[in-house]
């Protein structure tokens, strides 16, 4: 069972290009969720989508994109990479309907913008 | 809106140590909580969680974490730390029924001494 998958592990980009992280989840879950971290505080919520067909912005939402291809995939776009995006992002998924909902997490993947 | 705080940023212990790492949320209603852990260079994996009934949880690898419900606590303990436990460690918040998912502390990093 592979869980969360993110590719691609790491990414280094030039300030103005765009790329976009794929993630993709076997366990039948309905949310699922972008996040990035950087030293000192914690995991933020950049986008979430809590169906198929939703997403809706998190904390930090300014300068992504994100489009919930299917149950299974969710992606975050970068239109226009700018060094404060450097940081790594981390795909989850979850379903918010059993008692205790877990988030289960991806590899991650490390940005650097220079 | 939901907030964490875990005020030891880092911690530095001897094997066989006990620890104890304090988190506390701001929320008055309902809450599930969560500590995740992230070895180094891995992803977040659940620890431990509560939602309700006995407020000691017992998780993975020896350790627990306490619900003080009056104190909006939610600490992280291990009797005796081994050097296999340094890590980076999330306490985390949701409420029940929320697909906006899991607020998380900014992390307190541990660093076990062999």
């Amino acid at each position: 069972n592979a869980g969360v998958t993110q590719t691609p592990k790491f990414q280094v980009l030039k300030t103005g290009q765009s790329m976009t992280l794929q993630c993709a989840q076997d366990m039948n879950h309905n949310s699922m969720y972008w996040y990035r971290q950087d030293p000192g505080m914690g995991l933020r919520l950049i986008y979430y989508s809590a169906s198929e067909g939703t997403t809706d912005k998190g904390e930090v939402p300014n300068g992504y994109n994100v489009s919930r291809l299917n149950k299974r995939e969710f992606s975050l776009r970068l239109e226009s990479a700018a060094p404060s995006q450097t940081s790594v992002y981390f795909c989850a998924s979850s379903n918010p309907g059993q008692a205790v909902p877990e988030a289960f997490f991806g590899q991650g993947t490390r940005l650097t913008v220079v | 809106a939901q907030s964490v705080s875990q005020h030891n940023h880092h911690v530095i212990l001897s094997e066989a140590a006990s620890l104890e790492l304090g988190c506390n949320y701001s929320y008055g209603g309902t809450v599930n909580l969560f500590w995740y852990v992230q070895y180094p260079g891995q992803h977040l994996q659940l620890l431990l969680k509560y939602f309700s009934g006995d407020p000691l949880v017992k998780g993975i690898k020896g350790f627990e974490a306490e619900f003080i419900k009056s104190k909006f606590s939610f600490n992280l303990r291990k009797p005796s730390v081994q050097w296999s436990d340094t890590a980076e460690y999330f306490c985390a918040v949701n409420r029940p029924g929320s697909a906006r998912q899991l607020t998380f502390g900014s992390g307190t990093q541990l660093t076990v001494l062999p």
